[in-house]
């Protein structure tokens, strides 16, 4: 089975533009989840789509927003880019079903850089 | 207080020994358990996961879970240098869908 996918994998963008980073999940998988990992903070939750719909969501400003598509395909976009946006963008696919055993794997991951 | 909490390190061990990784946790509502290695530049791979107390092998990796505690830990016997990464605790509560809590993971080194 192909694993998640990500594009694009490195991104240079300038303070206050607008960016969309895509996921594409693992086949059969559900949910969709995104994640910011940056040397300070670490990694850190941004949301979760399951079956087209936003079911948890992370403490990041209205700049961050995604949504899910009806094939589970995702994308996550940031406007108003600031420089403390620079991180490694994951996005992690599971079956999406209900239950501890719901296990996350990730994708490689995009590296934004905010210039 | 950090939610899921784990030793920066380096961890050092030499070739061969057993290495120890620890991780706690505050939120007693937390369900699953899930260690992920990450090598630098790469993304988070998964290694375990536990969600009952006691302990689970797979191969050369044991992990522990304590509840009571709050704890739980990553063994890896037998380490080789390839297991030279960041090692990532996350916590998911039972209600939470699948959002992950990372602590801030802890670096190990293996020496030839």
């Amino acid at each position: 089975k192909a694993g998640v996918t990500q594009t694009p994998r490195y991104l240079i963008k300038t303070r206050g533009q607008q960016v969309t980073l895509s996921c594409s999940p693992i086949s059969g998988h559900r949910s969709v989840s995104w994640y910011q990992q940056t040397p300070g903070q670490g990694l850190q939750f941004l949301f979760e789509y399951f079956s087209e719909t936003q079911r948890n969501k992370g403490n990041f400003p209205g700049r961050f927003s995604g949504r899910q598509f009806s094939n589970s395909r995702s994308e996550m976009n940031v406007s108003t880019l600031e420089l403390g946006d620079s991180a490694l963008y994951l996005c992690a696919s599971s079956p999406g079903l209900a239950g501890v055993s719901d296990t996350q794997y990730f994708g490689p991951g995009t590296r934004l850089t905010v210039l | 207080q950090k939610e899921v909490e784990q030793n920066s390190g380096p961890l050092s061990v030499p070739e061969g020994a057993i290495a120890s990784l620890n991780c706690t946790y505050s939120d007693r509502g937390s369900q699953s358990f899930f260690w992920y290695r990450q090598y630098s530049g790469k993304s988070p791979e998964l290694i375990m996961s536990i969600y009952s107390n006691g302990d689970k092998e797979d191969g050369r990796f044991t992990a522990q879970l304590n509840k009571a505690s709050q704890y739980v830990s990553l063994l890896i016997r037998d380490s080789q240098p390839s297991d030279s990464a960041t090692y990532l605790c996350a916590v998911k509560l039972g209600n939470a869908g699948n959002m992950l809590t990372f602590g801030g993971g802890t670096r190990l080194m293996v020496k030839p």
